[in-house]
């Protein structure tokens, strides 16, 4: 996936807070996407960083370093509906909006 | 619901056949974007047009097109089909290209080729 590196697997219980990292490869870079993906169904739109820092989005947040070509998702007070792929995607080149997606985070949330 | 309408949502097809897969843009979006996602893969980008022109091409097969059509909706043909082609193919759709523009995908087209 064009140097997107994320776990492939995390775990977590109900309640407890999990970050999913991702590391891209920082040259030609516009901004960096976060998407949930559950199994068949179209990978949806949760967050969008282009400066350094954290973005808060309620139970998200996703945070971006890129001097260090790196970006964190952070899920808190975990659900069994939080139980899915978080796909990390780079947005690149000179051709804006072409994204370069990781191969995907699989969460597992436990009752 | 995104808003991106893809059309079949599924489709069993033969070897060597050639299916068109359709999808119509959230209103308003003038961007269009295709995707394939396989199992040993993830998703990749084949193609992108914008207000009826190609934009930018990713590993799109030569035996795959796409086109946009003046009311922006678009179709990716896939000819000669083979084993490896069966995947989930995204349609994903933008206001323009300017980065950051929230890129919303369609459900998904399902192509098994037996």
């Amino acid at each position: 996936g064009q140097n997107i590196d994320q776990p492939t697997e995390m775990t977590a219980t109900e309640g407890a807070i999990v970050q999913i990292n991702c590391t891209y490869q920082t040259s030609g870079f516009n901004g960096l996407f976060w998407y949930q993906q559950h199994a068949g169904e179209a990978p949806t739109f949760l967050s969008y960083n282009v400066l350094d820092g954290l973005e808060e989005k309620g139970r998200f947040s996703s945070f971006l370093s890129r001097s260090k070509g790196y970006s964190y998702l952070l899920l808190k007070e975990l659900q069994m509906k939080d139980s899915a792929s978080y796909l990390c995607a780079s947005d690149r080149g000179s051709t804006l909006g072409r994204l370069y997606f990781g191969r995907g985070t699989q969460l597992t949330v436990w009752p | 619901d995104s808003g991106v309408t893809q059309t079949p949502k599924h489709l069993i097809t033969a070897t060597g056949q050639r299916v068109t897969l359709r999808c119509s843009p959230r209103s308003g979006d003038l961007s269009v974007y295709w995707y394939q996602q396989s199992l040993d893969q993830g998703l990749q980008f084949l193609i992108q047009y914008y207000n009826g022109e190609e934009r930018a091409k990713g590993n799109i097969l030569e035996r795959f097109s796409a086109q946009q059509f003046p009311d922006l909706h678009s179709e990716l043909n896939l000819s000669s089909l083979e084993l490896g082609d069966s995947a989930l193919y995204f349609c994903a759709s933008s206001v323009d290209l300017i980065s950051g523009n929230t890129i919303y995908f369609g459900e998904g087209s399902w192509l098994t080729v037996v």
